[in-house]
This record gives C-alpha cells, sequence and structure tokens, in this order.
C-alpha cells in the first residue's frame, strides 16, 4: 500500500448506528487530519493530530470523536449523526506542521446517514 | 477567518489556456495551495506560493499577489484529462487549510 488509504469506501448507517472511519498514511508523516466535503461546498477542517496529539477541533459536533493511536493511523467514531452529515470525509497527512508541507489526501470515505 | 472566492465553472477547448482566479481575505498569510481533484477522487497537490510571483510546474503555473490577496492558476496546453476541480486553500498559522468551494473546468474536444 502506499500514500494514504481510507476504509470504508463507501458507508450507509442509520442514526442510532455507531461505525468507524479508519485512515493509514504509508508516507511517514506526521500529522494527520479529518475533513469534510460536502455537495458544493469547501473542504471543512475537522481535526488535526500532530505527533499524535490533537491540535484542533475545528467546532465539531461530539458525534464524531477521532482517535489517533499512532503517527500512521487515524479514526473518526460517528455516533448518532443527522442526515446533514451525510457527505465525503477525506483523511489528509503531511511531513509535519510547517508551512510549505503539503498534505497529501486519501481517496474519502462516502457517508450516507438514513 | 477566511473568505476564499474562485469560480463555480469554467469551459474550454483542448489546447487553449485557462486562468483560474482566487481571491482571499485572511488574518493570518502563511502561503497558498492549488489542488486538482476529479471526480470521485482524492485531491492531489499542484503548487504551492508563499512569495509574490509566478511558480511554473510544466503546464501548470500559479502566481501570487499577497497584498491584492489574489492568486491565480494557469492551465495550458488543455489535455482532456486536465477536466476537474481546481481547488484554491490559503494557509494559516502552520496547519490550518482554508478551501474554496472549487472550480470546475470542462474540457471540450
Amino acid at each position: 500500500e502506499t500514500g494514504v488509504t481510507q476504509t470504508p469506501r463507501h458507508l450507509v448507517m442509520g442514526m442510532t448506528n455507531k461505525k468507524s472511519l479508519k485512515c493509514e498514511q504509508h508516507l511517514g508523516h506526521n500529522a494527520m487530519y479529518w475533513y469534510k466535503q460536502s455537495a458544493k461546498k469547501p473542504l471543512e477542517l475537522m481535526f488535526v493530530y500532530n505527533f499524535k496529539e490533537q491540535t484542533e477541533n475545528n467546532s465539531v459536533p461530539s458525534r464524531f470523536s477521532p482517535e489517533c493511536p499512532n503517527s500512521s493511523h487515524l479514526f473518526l467514531h460517528l455516533h448518532t449523526l443527522q442526515p446533514e452529515d451525510s457527505a465525503l470525509y477525506l483523511c489528509a497527512s503531511s511531513q509535519e506542521y510547517g508551512s510549505s508541507y503539503e498534505q497529501y489526501f486519501g481517496p474519502g470515505t462516502r457517508l450516507t446517514v438514513t | 477567518g477566511q473568505n476564499i472566492d474562485q469560480p463555480t465553472e469554467m469551459t474550454a477547448t483542448e489546447g487553449a489556456i485557462v486562468q483560474i482566479n482566487c481571491t482571499y481575505q485572511t488574518s493570518g498569510f502563511n502561503g497558498l495551495f492549488w489542488y486538482q481533484q476529479h471526480a470521485g477522487e482524492a485531491p492531489t497537490f499542484l503548487s504551492y506560493n508563499v512569495l509574490d510571483g509566478l511558480e511554473e510546474k510544466g503546464r501548470f503555473s500559479s502566481f501570487l499577489s499577497r497584498s491584492k490577496g489574489y492568486s491565480y492558476l494557469l492551465l495550458k496546453e488543455l489535455q482532456m484529462k486536465d477536466s476537474a476541480s481546481y481547488l484554491c486553500a490559503v494557509k494559516e498559522g502552520d496547519y490550518k487549510l482554508s478551501f474554496g468551494a472549487g472550480t470546475t473546468v470542462t474540457v471540450r474536444a
């Protein structure tokens, strides 16, 4: 595996379900990110981890819970979601925090909440 | 906070040139990125500007004017595979990227 991988690629869940999204980066990076991409809207930064420590929670509702057990893995735990949470969830990583380091994105998980 | 504007859609002919403009307002500018995103795929990095001027990378060039809060991405010798969404993203501080809504470019034969 190379780059940034995400599983599952598609997920349909009911509002009472609990599910988790997984992201893994094979680039040796130290920073990882969760973004939400809704139709016709800009990507929204949700969470940032640097060296496994959360450094940003961009006013995300508590029904989204991130977990970063090590620098290569990032999870997004979902519970009691709302239909408006349906979107593409993108994971990204970058070498370090610094300004010139571009972020590498995974293919995303297409989430539908019914 | 951020306010990033770019056109919603652009159409051009194969072999032509297209310029995608991006304007932004920010309280702590620390670089501007352009990403390409094909439908159903991950965004991929195209260019990075932090100083004023033009950065050229093959058929793609990106320009930045910090005083005007303005950037453009220039795509030359358009090919069908260039049909995609192009995202302008402004960095604040060490890691926070704020994205525009993207410009969908359609290349016609």
